[in-house]
C-alpha cells in the first residue's frame, strides 16, 4: 500500500524568508509525486509534479520541489514566502504501475502561515 | 481548456434525507473521475473513482453510492444521510490514470 507523511501540521514563516513543507512517501516501485494547495472552502489547485527526469521540479507561483529517492522525500520549497502563500498544502503519491496506480494517496496536509 | 463544475456549492440536509451531488467536466473526453470527502479541512478520503461510463469502483464501504450516466458526468448519492456524512465533497478528473488530478470547487454538506 502507498502512503504519504507530512510530519508538520503547521509551518510558520516570516514573509520574505524561504519556506519548506516536508513530505515523505512510501510506494511499491517508482512514484509519481504531486503537490497541491488549498485555500479556505476551495478545491485543491495543482502546483507541480514529479514523473521522471530532473529531481528538481519547478511549478506554479514560484514553488519548486526536490525529489530524493534515497530519502523517499519530495519537499516543497520557495525562496521567498509571500503572505498570499498562506494556505493548506497537500503532498500526494501514485504508483507508476500495479495496484493503486489509478489512485492518488494524499498526506494529511500542512497549514502554512506566512507572517507579515 | 478544461473546466470542472460541482453543484450545489453548499447544502444543509436533515438526517435520513436523500442526497444527490453532481459533477461535470468540460473540454475533455473519457476522463477518469473521482469523488473525495474532506473532513475537518484536512485529509482527503477517496470514495469512488470511474474510468468510464457505468464503471464505478468503491474505495470505502458506506451508505454513499456513485454513478456515471454520461462520459463527463459523475453523481454522488445517498438514500438516507447520516450525521457522519457531513463534510466537504470534492470531485476531480484526470486524463488517463497516470497524470495529475484536477479538482472542482467542492460542495460543503452539513447533515443536521
Amino acid at each position: 500500500a502507498q502512503s504519504v507523511a507530512q510530519p508538520e501540521d503547521q509551518v510558520n514563516v516570516a514573509e520574505g524568508n524561504p519556506l519548506t513543507v516536508k513530505c515523505t512517501y512510501s510506494v511499491s516501485g517508482n512514484p509519481y509525486l504531486f503537490w497541491y494547495v488549498q485555500y479556505p472552502n476551495r478545491g485543491l489547485q495543482f502546483l507541480l509534479k514529479y514523473i521522471t527526469g530532473d529531481n528538481l521540479v519547478k511549478g506554479s507561483y514560484g514553488f519548486e520541489a526536490e525529489f530524493n529517492k534515497s530519502q523517499t522525500s519530495f519537499h516543497l520549497k520557495k525562496p521567498s514566502a509571500l503572505v498570499s502563500d498562506s494556505a493548506l498544502y497537500f503532498c500526494a503519491v501514485r504508483a507508476v504501475s500495479g495496484a493503486g496506480s489509478y489512485q492518488l494517496t494524499f498526506g494529511k496536509g500542512t497549514k502554512l502561515s506566512v507572517i507579515p | 481548456s478544461q473546466t470542472i463544475h460541482q453543484w450545489p456549492a453548499t447544502l444543509v440536509q436533515p438526517v435520513g434525507s436523500p442526497l444527490s451531488l453532481e459533477c461535470t467536466v468540460e473540454g475533455t473526453s473519457n476522463p477518469n473521475l473521482y469523488w473525495y470527502r474532506q473532513a475537518a479541512g484536512r485529509g482527503l478520503q477517496l470514495l469512488f473513482y470511474s474510468v468510464g461510463i457505468g464503471q464505478i469502483s468503491s474505495e470505502v464501504p458506506q451508505n454513499l453510492s456513485a454513478s456515471r450516466p454520461q462520459d463527463r458526468q459523475f453523481i454522488l448519492s445517498s438514500k438516507k444521510l447520516l450525521l457522519s456524512d457531513s463534510g466537504f465533497y470534492l470531485c476531480a478528473w484526470s486524463s488517463g490514470g497516470r497524470g495529475e488530478q484536477f479538482f472542482g470547487p467542492g460542495t460543503r454538506l452539513t447533515v443536521l
